[in-house]
C-alpha cells in the first residue's frame, strides 16, 4: 500500500506570493490533516478534512486555507506569504476523523519544505 | 488548558545504552496517547498508541508506559542504536476531537 505523498517536496517563494501544497492520502483513508512544523514552535495543527468537509481548525490566520476532493486528496493554500511561514508542512491521513475511534492512527507524509524569502 | 510537556528537550547517550523519555499531559477528556519518531527532514512515524485502559505497549526495542491517574507516559529505548537518533514526539488526543502535540525530545546517539 502506498504511503502518504506530498508535492512538491521543496518550494521557494517570495513574500506576498501565494502557494498551493498537495497531499494524497493512503488509499481508503478519508481524513486528511495538515500541520506546520517550525524549529521554535514544533508541530502545530492547521486543519482537518473528512469527506470533503473541514472538521477541525487550528489557530492560524485566514491566509491559510484548504480543501479536500472527492477522492480524498487535499490541497492547502497560503496566500500573501510572510517570512514566518517558512516551515515544514506535513500532511497526515487516517481512516476516520479525529475522535472517531480510539485507535485512529495518523500516517504522515514526508512533508513540503517551504522557504519564503 | 490542554497541554503536553516532554522532557528532556534533548538527550545525548552512547550507543548501546538505554534511555527513557518523559511525557506529562493535562488533556481532558483523554482518548489516546501516541509516540512518534521523526528523523530529520522527514514526517513522523508512529511507534506506539495507547488508550486509557493500556499501561504498557512495546514495539521492538521501544516500550511505552502510560499512567492515566498521574497523566504521565514514558518511552523507554533499550540498547540504543545510531539509527535511534531522532526527535520523539508525544501526542495526546482527546475524545473531543483535539490533538495536542508535545514539543519533542531530540535524542542523539553517539558511537
Amino acid at each position: 500500500k502506498a504511503g502518504v505523498t506530498q508535492t512538491p517536496r521543496y518550494l521557494i517563494k517570495t513574500r506576498g506570493q501565494q502557494v498551493t501544497l498537495s497531499c494524497s492520502p493512503i488509499s481508503g483513508h478519508r481524513s486528511v490533516s495538515w500541520y506546520q512544523q517550525t524549529p521554535g514552535q514544533g508541530l502545530q495543527f492547521l486543519f482537518e478534512y473528512f469527506s470533503e468537509t473541514q472538521r477541525n481548525k487550528g489557530n492560524f490566520p485566514g491566509r491559510f486555507s484548504g480543501r479536500q476532493f472527492s477522492n480524498s486528496r487535499s490541497e492547502m493554500n497560503v496566500s500573501t506569504l510572510e517570512l514566518g511561514d517558512s516551515a515544514l508542512y506535513l500532511c497526515a491521513s487516517s481512516p476516520w476523523g479525529s475522535g472517531r475511534h480510539d485507535y485512529n492512527e495518523q500516517f504522515f507524509g514526508p512533508g513540503t519544505r517551504l522557504t519564503v524569502l | 488548558k490542554n497541554q503536553v510537556e516532554q522532557s528532556p528537550q534533548s538527550l545525548i547517550i552512547l550507543e548501546g545504552k538505554n534511555c527513557t523519555l518523559q511525557c506529562n499531559y493535562t488533556v481532558s477528556p483523554f482518548s489516546n496517547l501516541r509516540w512518534y519518531k521523526q528523523d530529520t527532514g522527514r514526517g513522523p512515524v508512529s511507534l506506539t498508541i495507547m488508550t486509557f485502559s493500556e499501561n504498557t505497549k512495546s514495539n521492538g526495542r521501544y516500550t511505552a508506559t502510560l499512567d492515566a491517574d498521574t497523566k504521565q507516559s514514558s518511552l523507554h529505548i533499550t540498547a540504543s542504536q545510531l539509527s535511534d537518533s531522532a526527535s520523539y514526539i508525544c501526542v495526546v488526543s482527546s475524545s473531543a476531537s483535539k490533538i495536542i502535540f508535545g514539543s519533542g525530545t531530540r535524542l542523539s546517539i553517539r558511537p
